[in-house]
């Protein structure tokens, strides 16, 4: 079964520092792999997604995601938080063949401190 | 365009009372979706549908959640009867549909319940 992992609940970053969110996947064959943004009572929004080709994926809002097949990671970085980055942030995992459920990580909530 | 339109926003009832939710989605996506969002939690899927027919239901509680889409439009949610731990945001997402996984999901705002 898929699944996926995200490592802290809870991230604080300054102002313009890295930032760093964590997904490891588990899935047994090639997966889809998608990273959610969701504002305070706003619905979730995609941010970027990778299905095949190219592994390094760059979405809106200056964000970007490698899959790393060995690693069987998908983290989200941006070079420089801004304070409209804070929001909590789902990666999620489906795959190829047919329709397939998508499902998500428990979520990463984002704090920037000015 | 608009997106997908849920309402009501919040609801709050006592248990055993009955509840519905309303979604409209984008304008030409056949497949709509409901999700059940525990605190802290990310979304958890309840039911499927492919235009009007409900193709994953595996994990909607029939015993109290029934869903219906009619004519593969807009769709409702009902609980009957609530209990404390259907307290959660219910978000209702759309797509283009048809058997591609990397299909994007669209989601509502959410209903958030409060069962009391």
């Amino acid at each position: 079964a898929q699944s996926v992992t995200q490592l802290g609940s809870h991230v604080s970053v300054s102002e313009g520092a890295l930032v760093l969110l964590r997904c490891n996947y588990s899935s047994s064959v090639p997966p889809y792999l998608f990273w959610y943004v969701q504002y305070p009572n706003q619905g979730l929004q995609l941010l970027l997604k990778y299905t095949t080709g190219a592994t390094l994926v760059k979405g809106i809002n200056g964000f970007e995601a490698e899959f790393k097949k060995s690693e069987t990671s998908f983290h989200l970085t941006k070079p420089s938080a801004h304070m409209s980055d804070a929001a909590e942030y789902f990666c999620a995992v489906s795959f190829s063949g047919g329709y397939q459920k998508v499902t998500f990580g428990t979520g990463t909530k984002l704090q920037v401190i000015p | 365009e608009a997106g997908v339109v849920q309402s009501p926003r919040y609801k709050i009832i006592e248990k055993k009372q009955p509840v519905a939710f309303w979604c409209n989605p984008i304008s030409g996506h056949n497949t709509l979706y409901w999700y059940r969002q525990n605190l802290g939690q990310g979304p958890e899927l309840l039911i499927r549908y492919e235009n009007e027919e409900a193709v994953d239901d595996s994990q909607l509680p029939k015993d109290r959640f029934s869903a219906e889409r009619l004519k593969g439009v807009d769709s409702t949610l009902k609980i009957q009867p609530a209990e404390l731990g259907d307290s959660a945001v219910y978000l209702c997402a759309s797509s283009l549909g048809g058997a591609l996984a990397k299909n994007i999901q669209y989601f509502g705002a959410g209903t958030r319940l409060s069962v009391l």
